[in-house]
């Protein structure tokens, strides 16, 4: 069974551009979430993904946007990027739902390293 | 708001020395609670996880974690390290209903292991 797929693993921009990052869950989950982990904050949800919903989102600024394709691919965008956004950006994906009491655990993909100059 | 604190950053230890790592985190209602690992160039794996019922969990590689409901604390213990034990760790919760997969970590605790 194929794991959680990012694409591209590594890439480096400049301020002010714009990226997109590309994650592939595994065959029939429906659930993506998006996380940033850097040295100092650590990791930090983005948002989640539900059969093409945004169902939560973390406390990041609207330049970080995201969404869900119907195969439950899904991207995340970065618009006008700072230094600050260097990260790994790390996705993963469950077949739980997360509404009710279950095993909602999470497999992570490799991530996506950004580095902003 | 949610929050998950692990108390140590960094740990070093020699190999066969027991260790145990922190968690406590804030959350009135009832929780999920996870170890994570992430072994150097490796994408984060998890360790253990506890749900509910036997609030002592066993995990993978001989891990083990205690649900301490009146503490709000998950602590991780191994018996015995090894030189492969090397790699950093987080403690995170999400709610056990509604939390819609979303998991709050830890800071993480990077474990050194030293022959």
């Amino acid at each position: 069974k194929a794991g959680v797929t990012q694409t591209p693993r590594y890439l480096i921009k400049t301020r002010g551009q714009q990226v997109t990052l590309s994650c592939s869950p595994i065959s029939g989950h429906r659930s993506v979430s998006w996380y940033q982990q850097t040295p100092g904050q650590g990791l930090q949800f983005l948002f989640e993904y539900f059969s093409e919903t945004q169902r939560n989102k973390g406390n990041f600024p609207g330049r970080f946007s995201g969404r869900q394709f119907s195969n439950s691919r899904s991207e995340m965008n970065v618009s006008t990027l700072e230094l600050g956004d260097s990260a790994l950006y790390l996705c993963a994906s469950t077949d739980m739902t997360g509404l009710g009491s279950g095993a909602n655990v999470l497999t992570f993909g490799a991530g996506s390293r950004l580095t902003v100059l | 708001a949610q929050s998950v604190s692990q108390h140590n950053h960094h740990v070093i230890l020699s190999e066969a020395a027991s260790l145990e790592l922190g968690c406590n985190y804030s959350y009135g209602g009832t929780v999920n609670l996870f170890w994570y690992v992430q072994y150097p160039g490796q994408h984060l794996q998890l360790l253990l996880k506890y749900f509910s019922g036997d609030p002592l969990v066993k995990g993978i590689k001989g891990f083990e974690a205690e649900f301490i409901k009146s503490k709000f604390s998950f602590n991780l213990r191994k018996p015995s390290v090894q030189w492969s034990d090397t790699a950093e760790y987080f403690c995170a919760v999400t709610p056990n209903s509604g939390g819609y997969n979303k998991l709050i970590f830890g800071a993480g605790t990077r474990l050194a292991v030293h022959p």
